[in-house]
């Protein structure tokens, strides 16, 4: 089992609706990073949380240290957000673990 | 400009031609790791270092060395590679003393014959 999974793997939606992608992990993390990967190629951060909750514009980043669990939501969603949500945990000793990703794609 | 830059973005070489890729960051920062990307895989920790002369192996380092004799640069060396490397290779540094936001470089695609 991989130590960080991210649900669901693929999400397809219509532009306006709000999204949310999950990550959960099993390993003792100090922080999780939301990531945001385009096609061709190039890699983003979006948010680093070690608690609570975070917003950026249309994006809110939570995590729930004892559960283990966070989301990634998107409010008034655009074509422009199509692109791969990537969850990574750093498990300290500078360790960090990547889930599979999350390919997001909205309509117009 | 805050950036991560890597170099070559696009190589196609031949197995047991030895190979570098670069790694710069102009951000001071101490944190720099490797990775690389695979389908169905995902990304995976090759090596990482804290500082000069302090590295480290990640979860896939075989087949791989680094080096960091200065704060910016934290090259990849593939001394032997072979066809299972080929991957999209990413560079990464971290702010550990400020945000802790990851700064990653725009990723290099190899392919080894």
């Amino acid at each position: 089992k991989n130590e960080v999974e991210q649900s669901p793997q693929n999400l397809t939606a219509q532009e306006g609706e709000f999204i949310t992608i999950n990550c959960s992990y099993s390993v003792g993390i100090s922080a999780l990073h939301w990531l945001q990967q385009h096609p061709g190629g190039g890699i983003v951060s979006l948010f680093m949380l070690s608690s609570g909750k975070k917003k950026h514009g249309r994006l809110i980043a939570t995590i729930n240290i004892q559960e283990k669990h966070s989301s990634l939501h998107i409010t008034a969603s655009h074509p422009r957000d199509s692109a791969v949500y990537i969850c990574a945990v750093d498990r300290g000793a500078q360790k960090l673990v990547f889930g599979q990703g999350t390919r997001l794609t909205i309509n117009p | 400009e805050a950036q991560v830059t890597q170099n070559p973005r696009y190589l196609i070489t031949v197995t047991g031609k030895k190979l570098t890729v670069t790694c710069s960051q102009n951000m001071n920062h101490e944190y720099m790791s490797w990775y690389r990307q695979d389908p169905g895989l995902g990304l995976r920790q090759i090596y990482y270092s804290m500082n000069v002369e302090v590295t480290d192996k990640g979860d896939v380092p075989e087949g791989y060395k680094v080096s960091r004799k200065e704060k910016r640069n934290f090259p990849l060396i593939l001394e032997s590679p072979s066809p299972n490397q080929t991957s999209l290779y990413f560079c990464a540094s971290i702010n550990r003393a400020g945000t802790g936001e990851l700064f990653f470089g725009e990723g290099s695609r190899l392919t080894v014959l």
